[in-house]
């Protein structure tokens, strides 16, 4: 059974710290997409990386790709208040229809 | 574009109930699914679809029907409603095979179960 872990599960600090969340498999994926869902709105979509060892930069936000396609981080620099959502990773393998969902890690960013 | 609509967006139900979610997309994606979000549980698939008359079983199926008449739309329904099915709903659709696979979600149904 394929199963993406994130963590941490929960995580607090104040605006202007840096972070990093971590989404990890024992299992190969062949992409992995990153979504941020607020709170009574569905996920919406941040990234997908697909080449192992792949970093992808979206303003403040650097995602990064294992270089075995097994895992994968989200690093927030100078996190502000409106980077407060639950983060979403999940992972493709091949040609599946259903993707694997991590539990996901609820961040909060106190201003 | 309004891209992935849902409604309705609350619903309580009483145990043996029916009912449909519906859920539209007017971005001409092929790919439509549904999953369920609890706490704790990241999202699971319920069913998916390729394609207008082309449905599939995803990891919890049990209690839910779709169907796909349309590329537009994709209603899902709950047989004889259980506690169980107490969640939220959120319908997605996707422009890509996998593995790209990107999700666009609609903006999902709370559902309780009494």
């Amino acid at each position: 059974t394929q199963l993406l872990e994130q963590s941490p599960q929960f995580l607090s600090i104040q605006e202007g710290e840096n972070l990093t969340v971590y989404c990890n498999s024992s299992s190969v994926f062949s992409s992995l997409q990153w979504y941020r869902q607020e709170p009574g709105e569905g996920p919406v979509l941040l990234v997908t990386v697909v080449t192992g060892g792949e970093v992808k930069k979206l303003k403040r936000l650097t995602f990064q790709f294992g270089d075995a396609r097994k895992d994968s981080s989200l690093h927030i620099t100078a996190a502000q208040p409106g980077d407060t959502g639950l983060y979403l990773c999940a992972g493709a393998a091949g040609s599946n229809y259903q993707l694997i969902w991590g539990a996901g890690t609820k961040l909060i960013i106190k201003p | 574009n309004a891209g992935v609509t849902q409604t309705p967006k609350f619903q309580v139900l009483k145990t043996g109930q029916s009912m449909t979610l519906q859920c539209a997309q007017d971005m001409n994606h092929e790919y439509m699914s549904w999953y369920r979000q609890d706490p704790g549980m990241g999202l699971r698939l319920i069913h998916y679809s390729v394609g207008a008359g082309i449905t599939d079983q995803g990891e919890v199926p049990n209690g839910y029907n779709v169907s796909r008449s349309t590329t537009e739309d994709f209603p899902l329904r709950l047989l004889s409603a259980a506690p169980s099915q107490t969640s939220v709903y959120f319908c997605a659709s996707s422009p890509d095979l996998p593995p790209r696979y990107e999700q666009y979600f609609g903006p999902g149904t709370r559902l309780t179960v009494t």
